[in-house]
């Protein structure tokens, strides 16, 4: 199995660009989770996903934040407009419905 | 979710035990312990985790005291490959990372 594959594994952007991070879960896996990580803030979980269906969003930062997953192979978090302050690395992670997460490398988005 | 409390650092000597605690005075019944770690920039690792009973597979050990107020990670014979952060987690299901314990496993 190659595991969460997480794409771009860096991106860097413009101060109001549209930013989209893509995660390709373990297949069989139906729980999938969007985490952030900034020096400042340590990991953070955003979102996560059951069957396709967002479950808990409590953790996203502000409306300019979206999350989707068409179906289970598939899943993006969108940042539009972006901020400086949204630089940090973006995992994505998943679930068999067992205890163990499995982390994707991360995406490390550069917003200047 | 309870919350615990991590040792911000500790150091180990290649070769010996890495024992790593854990407080969560405040956790609940149906709450698991989970140990992950993340290796410089890459994504966190599963390591392990327990309810009650003390539990032991490849890679550690986790030693849960009977009133479940605090655990230990033991890592049996550290290598410089697991000079890494190590979180120590109590949830029911979903993962809220704490800041970790930052072990440094010197030759």
């Amino acid at each position: 199995d190659a595991g969460v594959i997480q794409s771009p594994r860096h991106e860097v952007t413009e101060m109001g660009q549209e930013v989209t991070l893509r995660c390709k879960p373990i297949s069989g896996h139906d729980y999938l989770f969007w985490y952030r990580q900034t020096m400042m803030r340590g990991l953070e979980l955003l979102i996560y996903f059951n069957n396709n269906v967002p479950i808990d969003d409590s953790g996203m930062p502000e409306d300019r934040f979206s999350a989707k997953m068409p179906n289970a192979s598939f899943s993006t978090l969108k940042i539009q407009p972006s901020e400086p302050r949204d630089s940090a690395v973006y995992f994505c992670a998943t679930q068999d419905g067992g205890k163990t997460l499995h982390f994707g490398n991360g995406t490390r988005l550069t917003v200047t | 979710d309870a919350k615990t409390t991590q040792p911000p650092s500790m150091d180990c000597a290649e070769g010996r035990a890495a024992n790593l605690p854990c407080n969560h005075s405040t956790i609940s019944g149906n709450e698991y312990v989970y140990w992950y770690r993340q290796i410089h920039s890459q994504g966190p690792q599963y390591i392990i985790h327990g309810l009650k009973n003390n539990e032991t597979n490849e890679m550690a050990s986790l030693i849960i005291t009977e009133d479940r107020k605090s655990s230990t990670l033991i890592l049996p014979h550290a290598t410089l490959r697991d000079t890494a952060v190590y979180y120590c987690i109590v949830s029911p299901f979903k993962l809220i990372f704490g800041t970790g314990t930052r072990l440094q496993v010197f030759p």
